[in-house]
C-alpha cells in the first residue's frame, strides 16, 4: 500500500529559486495537507484543501503557494526559495475533516 | 502562538523505566490525537481521544484526556528501545474556523 507519497525526498536550493514539491496519495481522501516541521516547533500547517480545486491557508501560508487540480495530487510551490524556508516537509491526507490523518515520508528542503 | 505545550522536550531514560509526558493547552479541544514519529518518517497515529476524562490504553501505553479537555497525558510503563521516536500531540480547538495544531514534541531516547 502506498498511502501518501512525497517526492522529492530531499533538495538544495538556492536563495531565489523556486520549486515544487508534488504528494500524491491512494486512499481517495478529500482533505489533504501540507506541514513544515522545525526543531521544537512541531508541525505547523501551510496550507491545507478540502477537496479537488480548493485550497485554503493555514498558520505559516507566506512564501508558498499549493494546487488541487486532481483529487488524488496536492503540490507546494516556493516561487522564490529563502533560507528560512530550510525545513522538513510533510504532507497529509484525510478522509473527513476530523479523523486519522496519514503522513507522507517528508522531504528534507535547504535552501543556501 | 503555540497552543499545545509539550513537556518535557527531551527524555532519556533506562529500558524498563516508567515515564509521562504532558500535553497542556489554555484551549479547549474536541479531540486530541497522539502520535509518534521516528526519524526519516511521518508521523503515525497511536490513539484519538474525544471525551473529557477519557482513559484508552494502547499495550503498555496509557493516554488520558483531561477533564476540561484542555490537556492530555502519555504514561508508557516499562520502556522499551522501541519506544525511542519523537512524540506529538495534536488537537482540533473549539473554535469556529478549522484549526488543528501538533505540539512542540517530547523526544524520548530509551536506551538498552
Amino acid at each position: 500500500n502506498a498511502g501518501v507519497t512525497q517526492t522529492p525526498k530531499f533538495r538544495v536550493l538556492k536563495t531565489g529559486q523556486s520549486m515544487t514539491l508534488l504528494c500524491a496519495q491512494d486512499m481517495n481522501h478529500e482533505y489533504m495537507y501540507w506541514y513544515r516541521q522545525d526543531p521544537g516547533m512541531g508541525l505547523r500547517l501551510i496550507h491545507y484543501s478540502v477537496g479537488e480545486g480548493t485550497t485554503a491557508k493555514g498558520e505559516v501560508p507566506d512564501g508558498y503557494n499549493v494546487s488541487r487540480l486532481k483529487k488524488q495530487n496536492f503540490l507546494l510551490g516556493l516561487e522564490s526559495a529563502a533560507p528560512s524556508q530550510t525545513s522538513v516537509y510533510f504532507c497529509a491526507s484525510s478522509y473527513a475533516l476530523r479523523t486519522e490523518a496519514f503522513f507522507g515520508q517528508g522531504t528534507r528542503l535547504t535552501v543556501v | 502562538t503555540q497552543l499545545l505545550e509539550q513537556s518535557p522536550q527531551f527524555l532519556s531514560i533506562q529500558e524498563g523505566e516508567n515515564l509521562t509526558v504532558y500535553c497542556n493547552s489554555s484551549s479547549v479541544f474536541s479531540s486530541l490525537q497522539w502520535y509518534r514519529q521516528e526519524p526519516g518518517e511521518g508521523p503515525v497515529l497511536l490513539v484519538t481521544v474525544v471525551t473529557g476524562g477519557e482513559v484508552k490504553k494502547l499495550k503498555r501505553l496509557t493516554f488520558q484526556f483531561g477533564d476540561a479537555r484542555k490537556d492530555s497525558s502519555l504514561h508508557i510503563t516499562a520502556a522499551q528501545p522501541g519506544d525511542t521516536g519523537l512524540y506529538l500531540c495534536a488537537g482540533f480547538t473549539t473554535s469556529g474556523t478549522y484549526k488543528y495544531i501538533f505540539g512542540t514534541g517530547t523526544r524520548l531516547k530509551v536506551l538498552a
